[in-house]
């Protein structure tokens, strides 16, 4: 089925070690985002990747890192986890900016403990 | 501040019956408003997407509708079945890359 893949599903984290988040889309999007949400509050954007070879930081970039490898590939990495870093990671595509529609993955459950 | 602000917080309604879920915001510019349906366990999914100039617009059981003068919108959910029992969210768009989310309404429908 033609979407956004992530992995993994779920991931538990001891604090101050390193993972990468995953993701992939193969409707040929230009931009991609990553997104965290957490309970009782809005999903929040942490980086986009406007266009292949581009990435700027969202609101709450602090502690991640992000690599668009090509069209359909960008991701999320945790240099060293925290557990503030708790919560749901959204992956997400567009064929460009918000005029577009957006197309979610169906998450990371990352917890640190 | 961009705000995005949804009520009710929860709702709870029985199978069958409608129900209409509100959405108040302060964005500027404003661009577009959406409406995602978020089941437990998976990521949003868009229901509806209206510009400035579209008062109302629907898909199926759900109709939302947006007063971009008072900078109100609302989703009514017609006939619900279980299956809509989700989490409902209004995002408002402004310019650029820039998804301003509300905390999002949750819905059971009870048999």
């Amino acid at each position: 089925n033609a979407g956004v893949t992530q992995t993994p599903k779920f991931q538990v984290l001891k604090t101050g070690q390193s993972m990468t988040l995953q993701c992939a889309q193969d409707m040929n999007h230009n931009s991609m985002y990553w997104y965290r949400q957490d309970p009782g509050m809005g999903l929040r954007l942490i980086y986009y990747s406007a266009s292949e070879g581009t990435t700027d930081k969202g609101e709450v970039p602090n502690g991640y890192n992000v690599s668009r490898l090509n069209k359909r590939e960008f991701s999320l990495r945790l240099e060293s986890a925290a557990p503030s870093q708790t919560s749901v990671y959204f992956c997400a595509s567009t064929e460009g900016g918000v005029l577009y529609g957006y197309t979610f993955g169906s998450g990371t459950r990352l917890t640190v403990v | 501040k961009n705000q995005v602000e949804q009520s009710p917080q929860s709702l709870i309604i029985l199978e069958g019956k409608n129900c209409t879920l509100q959405c108040n915001y302060t964005v500027s510019p404003f661009s577009n408003l959406r409406w995602y349906k978020q089941d437990t366990g998976r990521g949003p999914v868009s229901l509806t997407i209206m510009t400035f100039s579209e008062n109302t617009k629907s898909n199926g059981r759900y109709t939302a509708t947006l007063d971009a003068d008072t900078k109100q919108s609302s989703l009514h959910i017609t006939a619900s079945q279980l299956s809509d029992s989700a989490s409902y969210i209004c995002v408002v768009a402004n310019s650029g890359y820039a998804l301003n989310f509300g905390k999002g309404t949750s819905l059971l429908v009870t048999p």
